[in-house]
Parts: C-alpha cells; structure tokens; sequence
C-alpha cells in the first residue's frame, strides 16, 4: 500500500531520447515535487506543484517539463535527455502548500542512465 | 553555494552505543530542520525535526538538538542498533521559502553488531 509510488524504478535509455518518469500519491496530500539526486548525492528540488498548478520551478533546462492531470499525479518528461540528466529522480508530496513546517513523503525513486 | 553541510560522508558506530550525526548550515533564514533516512534503493523516510524555537526535541531514540548561534545541528541515537544503517539526510527550510527544502549530502551510518 505505497504512499508515493513512481514508475519506472530504472530506466536506461540513449541520449537524444524523450522519456517521461511517473509519480502517483495516495495520501491526499495537495503538493508534490520532483528532487534530482545526482553524482554527488545531493538532493535538490526542481518543481513543486500544488493542485495541479506549478508553484517551484528552480533553474532547470526547460527539456524538463512538469505534468499535473490531477493533484495526486505528477509526471515528469523529458526531451533530448543528455548524458548530465543521469541520476536518481524522486517524487515528493506533502499535505499542505507554502507552509514550510510541512513533511515532505518521498517515492523509491527513479534511477535514470542516459547512455 | 551549499546551505546545508555534513562535513562527515560516514559514521561506522557498534551497536547499543551513541551515533552522533552533524549539520551544519550557513543560511540564517532556516528556522525548520529535519532528519530523512534513506536505505539503499528506497526513497528518504522523515524522521525527526525541529522547530528554531526549540534546541531539543525528542522521539524514541532520537533526539534532535539545535545550537541556532552555532547554525549547527546534530541527531543523537540511542542505542544504536544494526537496522539505523542508512545515509541520514538533514534539511533545512524557512518561511520565505515555502516548502523548498534544503539537503545536505548525506552521511552514511553503519552500526556494526
């Protein structure tokens, strides 16, 4: 009975391709995120949408672009993927927007190689 | 421009003693911190925060303490069994920006039994 569930786990693909990276939540929560831990490990967040509309967008190439259907589904595409895009993509949701004391629940993650 | 720092990549630590885990942050702003755990292959898992109005807070095993005019933090567990193995992540995050959270880069605890 996963909270926050991501498809796919891995995903290998070769540079040049579009690929997207799904992410459901069945906490009811009202936000959710996209993180990218990359080489180093660090975690940094890239989008946060609440109830489906964009309310983070860090400095990120736009070949990534956040899709919300609905406030328990936040999916990420990506174009051109380039062999810097290879890391570990995790989905987040948290109950409330804005309001920073707020939990933040993680998915497994998605771990993509760009060949 | 890292905001938050765990200067220690690992912690090897037997089991029933103390793991003493550090942060530290650079940010004056940060006024909410967290502890997520993360197993291999798994996503990070909340563990424990702590509000700037506070130094200490506690759960179980777990305590978190909070030295504001040092801007450092650390997660105290005791005793310390085989199952914390994991990187511990600390967060940061304030009221200017919303639910952005700050990592650091992990520190991996391993409790030897």
């Amino acid at each position: 009975d996963t909270a926050v569930s991501q498809t796919p786990k891995y995903l290998v693909t070769q540079m040049g391709n579009d690929k997207s990276i799904k992410c459901e939540q069945n906490l009811g929560h009202d936000t959710m995120y996209w993180y990218k831990q990359d080489s180093k490990k660090f975690l940094k967040i890239m989008f946060s949408y609440n109830n489906k509309e964009l309310i983070i967008n860090e400095t990120v190439p736009n070949r990534f672009s956040p899709k919300s259907p609905d406030k328990a589904h936040l999916n990420l595409h990506i174009n051109s993927l380039e062999l810097g895009d290879s890391a570990v993509y995790f989905c987040a949701s948290s109950q409330v927007a804005g309001l920073y004391q707020e939990t933040q629940y993680f998915g497994p993650g998605t771990r993509l190689l760009v060949l | 421009d890292q905001q938050v720092k765990q200067n220690s990549p690992s912690l090897s630590v037997q089991e029933g003693r103390i793991s003493i885990l550090n942060c530290d942050y650079t940010n004056s702003m940060f006024d909410y911190f967290l502890w997520y755990k993360k197993y291999p292959a798994e996503g990070p898992t909340f563990l424990i925060s702590i509000s700037s109005i506070k130094d200490k807070n506690e759960d179980g095993r777990f305590t978190v303490f909070l030295n504001k005019s040092a801007k450092h933090l650390s997660l105290h567990i005791v005793p310390s069994q085989p199952g914390d193995s994991a990187v511990y992540f600390c967060a940061a995050s304030s009221e200017t920006s919303g639910s952005r959270l700050t990592f650091g880069e992990g520190t991996q605890l391993t409790v030897n039994p």
